[in-house]
């Protein structure tokens, strides 16, 4: 099955740099790459998504790398904001297929 | 909230009790999962259904009892609670109204003591 790695477990910046997670997966078959965003308490929730035909997704401030030869993937989030601070999710899946969930990043923006 | 409801939200019980989570949805999708998280494992699949009276095992499905008698609700059923069952639990949903993203309800706290 699928296992998805992500790092790092924990991220801190200063409000206005930018945050890189990483993710790396072992399917070479999975194309649907979804992050979520979780607040302390709250419920996951879809922030970004990328499917394999695509290199690069943005929106706003986050965007999402796709490297399918390498097997990895990324979160960007530039101008980090302290209402960033969250843990995020990577995961991974063939499309139609359950999503695996790599073990989560904890960002910490400090103002 | 992708019209998903938890309930309950909160519940302690004993060891060895059985315990129901219930999970209902307003917006006819297809399939339904029950994750649970825990510090250091990030989110885990127990079971999921693809229809009505059609589930499958995740990966961590020991200990736990699926059933989905309509579409709008997945029940999920501890038969004896154990101690390493305390965790949140979180329903999800996806079909083909929510493009085939998986959206998580508001999740539930279960303590066994």
């Amino acid at each position: 099955g699928e296992n998805v790695e992500q790092h790092p477990s924990t991220l801190s910046v200063q409000e206005g740099d930018s945050a890189v997670i990483k993710c790396t997966y072992s399917d070479s078959a999975s194309n649907y790459f979804p992050w979520y965003k979780q607040e302390l308490g709250k419920r996951p929730q879809l922030i970004i998504d990328i499917r394999s035909n695509v290199g690069e997704k943005k929106d706003q401030r986050i965007a999402v790398t796709l490297n399918k030869t390498a097997k990895h993937f990324s979160l960007h989030i530039t101008e980090t904001q302290p209402e960033d601070s969250a843990v995020y999710f990577c995961a991974a899946s063939r499309e139609g297929n359950m999503l695996t969930f790599g073990g989560g990043t904890r960002l910490m923006v400090k103002p | 909230d992708a019209g998903i409801t938890q309930s309950p939200r909160h519940k302690v019980t004993e060891t060895g009790t059985p315990v129901t989570l219930r999970c209902h949805q307003t917006e006819n999708h297809r399939y339904m999962y029950w994750y649970r998280q825990d510090p250091g494992h990030g989110l885990r699949l127990i079971h999921y259904s693809y229809g009505v009276k059609d589930t499958d095992k995740g990966e961590v499905s020991d200990g736990y009892s699926v059933s989905r008698s309509k579409t709008e609700d997945f029940l999920l059923t501890l038969e004896s609670a154990t101690s390493s069952q305390t965790s949140v639990y979180f329903c999800a949903i996806s079909g083909q109204r929510s493009g085939n993203t998986i959206y998580f309800g508001e999740g539930s706290w279960l303590t066994v003591v």
